[in-house]
């Protein structure tokens, strides 16, 4: 059972661009949303992330937004560049802590 | 401060062979997590433990176990392995149970033939 999805495998943008990357989750009882990016043979980095109280959040050229009634979250990053390129796992935790539930991550791929 | 670092970086077993895996956190980091990641599913979460105890445990099979001693280094072992457990597996630590950010190490790639 998959709690957390991104449904897009991998996702092409052009320098300069907007990547939009998506997220969909179906418990309710998630509070809290981080996102993660990670490079080949490297751990994850913790990106940014957003409680469920909020609907948006800002951290330089990367924007999270929180749609609740959709169970649905974005990464928006503005202006893509090319060491954007990695993986982008987002991820959810339950209300009260505990582990964190990964989706099976997107592919970016920002081309000069 | 050192970051989570996971030895060895590289592993070649055979099926049915066993293998133990080592994790140490962030200096002053109690709680080690383990995640096994293949293509296309992501990161599955294996188990967490904070203070030597298990405190969450994902849906694998009982091959799967850990440990945590008293300085919060952390071992995973599998036995009996399987082609289907060849995957990188990482490790990351947070300062306390109930943390809002993990600090990932550099995985173990597991290749088993």
């Amino acid at each position: 059972d998959q709690q957390v999805k991104q449904n897009s495998p991998s996702l092409s943008v052009q320098e300069g661009r907007i990547s939009i990357l998506n997220c969909d989750y179906t418990n309710s009882m998630f509070d809290y949303f981080l996102w993660y990016k990670k490079y080949p043979a490297e751990g994850p980095t913790f990106l940014i992330s957003i409680s469920s109280i909020k609907d948006k959040n800002e951290d330089g050229r990367f924007t999270v937004f929180l749609n609740k009634s959709a169970k649905h979250l974005s990464l928006h990053i503005v202006p893509s560049q090319p060491g954007d390129s990695a993986v982008y796992f987002c991820a959810a935790r339950r209300v009260g802590g505990g582990k964190l539930i990964f989706g099976q991550g997107t592919e970016l791929s920002v081309k000069p | 401060k050192a970051g989570v670092t996971q030895t060895p970086r590289y592993l070649i077993k055979t099926r049915g062979q066993q293998v133990t895996l080592s994790c140490s956190p962030i200096s002053g980091h109690r709680s080690v997590s383990w995640y096994q990641q293949t293509p296309g599913q992501g990161l599955q979460f294996l188990f967490e433990y904070f203070s030597e105890t298990q405190r969450n445990k994902g849906n694998f099979p009982g091959r799967f176990s850990g440990r945590q001693f008293s300085n919060s280094r952390s071992e995973m072992n599998v036995s009996t392995l399987e082609l289907g457990d060849s995957a990188l597996y990482l490790c990351a630590s947070s300062p306390g149970l109930v943390g809002n950010e993990q600090f990932f190490g550099p995985g173990t790639r597991l290749t088993v033939l």
